[in-house]
């Protein structure tokens, strides 16, 4: 079974400076997808960043960049130049390449606080 | 272009009730996937409707049921609710055609409290 792992419960910030959120996953698939979704208080959970896992290069969007490193099956989000507005609950998932078992698979999330 | 909607936003039942929680996909989406998310952890997958039938399930009883219309919206239903019912749902949609087919956008959720 797939797991995915995000042991940091907690991490703060600086406003405009840069923070790494961690995740680990484990899978025995080779073709899959990895995600980090943000949700604020109000509880809209959003899309971040995706990558896939057949991809070498890291994706990026705007402040938001990944390093994934496949062998170590860790996938970590990076976050530029902090706002105020990214204090939220960040989940790392997993899913499997599409198909008829693509559901999504969520760590128990880390809650990011930015610090004016 | 309408995302994904839920209703109703918040919902109070008591122990032994059963309630309906709707979701209408977002557009051009033909895909929708439910989870259950307790407080303070992530999602729950609870399962995945397309065309109309259940395709996947997550490791949830039985009382926990859906549909899928034929525009593509769905309802959760929860028979016999139990404290430990308490959570806040969602409903996720994806579509099976065009680009970015395993990427899910969610709604904003159902938050239900059982008493």
């Amino acid at each position: 079974a797939q797991t995915v792992t995000q042991s940091q419960p907690e991490m703060s910030v600086q406003e405009a400076e840069t923070v790494t959120l961690s995740c680990t996953y484990d899978t025995s698939e080779s073709d899959y997808y990895l995600f980090w979704y943000k949700q604020p208080p109000s509880r809209q959970m959003i899309l971040v960043i995706r990558q896939e896992a057949y991809k070498q290069q890291n994706a990026t969007e705007n402040r938001f960049s990944v390093n994934f490193q496949k062998a170590a099956k860790s996938f970590s989000l990076k976050i530029s130049d902090s706002q105020l507005g990214d204090a939220a609950m960040y989940f790392c998932a997993y899913s499997i390449r599409r198909g008829a078992n693509s559901k999504l698979t969520f760590g128990k999330g880390i809650t990011l606080s930015v610090r004016p | 272009d309408a995302g994904v909607t839920q209703s109703p936003t918040h919902l109070i039942k008591t122990r032994g009730q059963q309630v309906t929680l709707r979701c209408s996909p977002k557009s051009g989406h033909d895909t929708v996937s439910w989870y259950q998310q307790a407080l303070g952890q992530g999602p729950q997958f609870i399962f995945q409707y397309y065309e109309e039938e259940e395709r996947q399930r997550g490791n949830f009883p039985d009382r926990f049921s859906g549909h899928q219309f034929p525009n593509y919206s769905s309802e959760l239903n929860v028979n016999a609710l139990l404290l430990g019912d308490s959570a806040l749902y969602l409903c996720a949609s994806s579509s099976e055609t065009g680009t970015n087919q395993e990427t899910q956008y969610f709604g904003p959720g159902t938050r239900l409290l059982v008493l």
